[in-house]
């Protein structure tokens, strides 16, 4: 069965630190990924995605993805956080023969000013 | 109002207790999602909806039991529910049944069992 792991459950910055969230997949075939996002009282939102392509993407906010296939990953980075980046991130796999979207358990980052 | 909506945000409810969970899209979308939202658990996909009808019923327990009358209305009914069912319910809404369209979420109605 799949499985998303996201490693780091609770990470802690300072503002202008970089940013790095692990996300591992369990599934052989072709998958689309994503990250969702759910800031302090919001809805949870999409925060990036990657089908094809590129392996790096950037999404909303400076926030970017890079795609491993050979690793297995799909790990969230950001150059330099802000305070308004605390939030919950939570990393999604869908494995492209199948109708399922699989979430990890997330990863809530606090960033202090 | 834009987006997903969900009634009531908060709800405390004995194990003896019926009482229904509202959520309503104003996105034009076709599919609608129930997910369970706990402590330190992935969120778990719970009910799908695709043009009205159920699509997928994640082995859930039949103290569950949605309803959707029409593309934007989705509803969760709840009956003698227990404690472990405490939890963030959480309702999305996507364009059509397809992973590869983004889902939307709504805020989420919190669910306590007494």
């Amino acid at each position: 069965a799949q499985s998303v792991s996201q490693h780091n459950h609770h990470v802690i910055l300072s503002e202008a630190a970089s940013l790095e969230l692990g996300c591992n997949y369990s599934y052989g075939g072709t998958v689309n990924l994503f990250w969702y996002v759910q800031y302090p009282g919001q809805h949870l939102q999409l925060l990036l995605k990657y089908f094809s392509g590129d392996p790096l993407v950037k999404g909303i906010k400076g926030f970017e993805a890079e795609f491993i296939k050979s690793k297995f990953s799909f790990n969230l980075r950001k150059p330099s956080v802000q305070w308004s980046d605390t939030a919950e991130y939570f990393c999604a796999v869908n494995a492209r023969d199948t109708d399922k979207l699989i979430f990890g358990t997330g990863t809530r980052l606090q960033v202090f000013p | 109002e834009t987006g997903v909506t969900q009634t009531p945000r908060h709800l405390v409810m004995g194990m003896t207790n019926k009482k229904s969970l509202k959520c309503e899209q104003h996105l034009g979308h076709n599919a609608m999602y129930w997910y369970k939202q706990s402590a330190k658990k992935p969120l778990e996909l719970m009910f799908v909806y695709n043009f009205k009808e159920q699509t997928e019923n994640n082995s859930v327990p039949s103290r569950f039991s949605p309803e959707c009358p029409n593309s934007s209305h989705l509803f969760l009914h709840l009956h003698t529910l227990q404690p472990e069912d405490s939890a963030l319910y959480l309702c999305a809404s996507s364009q059509v049944r397809d992973p590869a369209y983004e889902q939307y979420f709504g805020p989420g109605t919190r669910l306590t069992v007494t």
